[in-house]
């Protein structure tokens, strides 16, 4: 079946860069998400890559995609005290489709 | 970026009660709606996927008469705990996506309901 997973906590420095990442399984996942989760609230879509797609840059974060290996990372530049929050990554077989999620990552930002 | 609304945000009510929270996509439309449940520290658990105009499509282990879903417009998709009990206290998500049109998931703000 369909696995996506993520480590459990980051713990980073205030202007340094943060790097989460995600393994999944499934070989047919097509679209491959990042989203951000703040106490108390919904889901932030950040980005999406296609799977036939290396790498994915929007201002300060980049998403870098190993298809070969099934790994998919995410990168954000001068890390700030806004970007605590939770991280989940996940996977559908086309946009709009069904999500397999993540557990999250917790990004705990220190001044 | 695309909206979703979701009403209402929070929920306390006592055990027995129905209670309706609406999930609304306002600027594009939508054709699915996903319907997801979060305990706390966990990931999303999605409960069922819901097509405009038929019958919503349910996980597995979800009880389709104990959580009722209707999506009988383009932007409008509701979701109803009947008869709630302490159990279904949580943290429930909605999210709007066209797959036909290449929308990826767009998310709405959650409501976090308490039964007392």
């Amino acid at each position: 079946g369909e696995d996506v997973e993520q480590s459990l906590f980051l713990s980073v420095r205030e202007g340094d860069s943060s790097v989460i990442n995600c393994t999944y399984t499934d070989s047919s996942s097509t679209y491959l998400y990042w989203y951000k989760q703040e106490p108390g609230a919904g889901l932030q879509l950040l980005t999406y890559i296609f799977s036939n797609m290396d790498m994915k840059q929007d201002q300060r974060l980049t998403v870098l995609l190993n298809k070969k290996d099934k790994h998919l990372s995410l990168r954000i530049a001068d890390t700030q005290t806004g970007d605590s929050a939770i991280y989940f990554c996940a996977e559908s077989k086309a946009a709009g489709n069904k999500l397999t999620f993540g557990g999250g990552t917790r990004v705990l930002v220190k001044p | 970026g695309a909206v979703v609304s979701q009403h209402p945000s929070r929920v306390i009510c006592k055990s027995g009660t129905s209670v309706k929270i609406e999930c609304r996509s306002l600027d594009f439309q939508a054709t699915t709606m996903f319907w997801y449940r979060q305990f706390p520290k966990q990931s999303l658990m999605l409960m069922a996927t819901s097509n405009e105009g038929s019958k919503a499509t349910y996980e597995q282990g979800v009880e389709k008469d104990k959580f009722l879903i209707n999506h009988a417009s383009l932007t409008l998709s509701t979701l109803t705990v009947t008869s709630a009990h302490p159990e279904d206290s949580s943290f429930y998500i909605c999210s709007a996506s066209n797959p036909g049109g290449n929308q990826p998931q767009h998310f709405g703000d959650g409501t976090r309901l308490s039964i007392l």
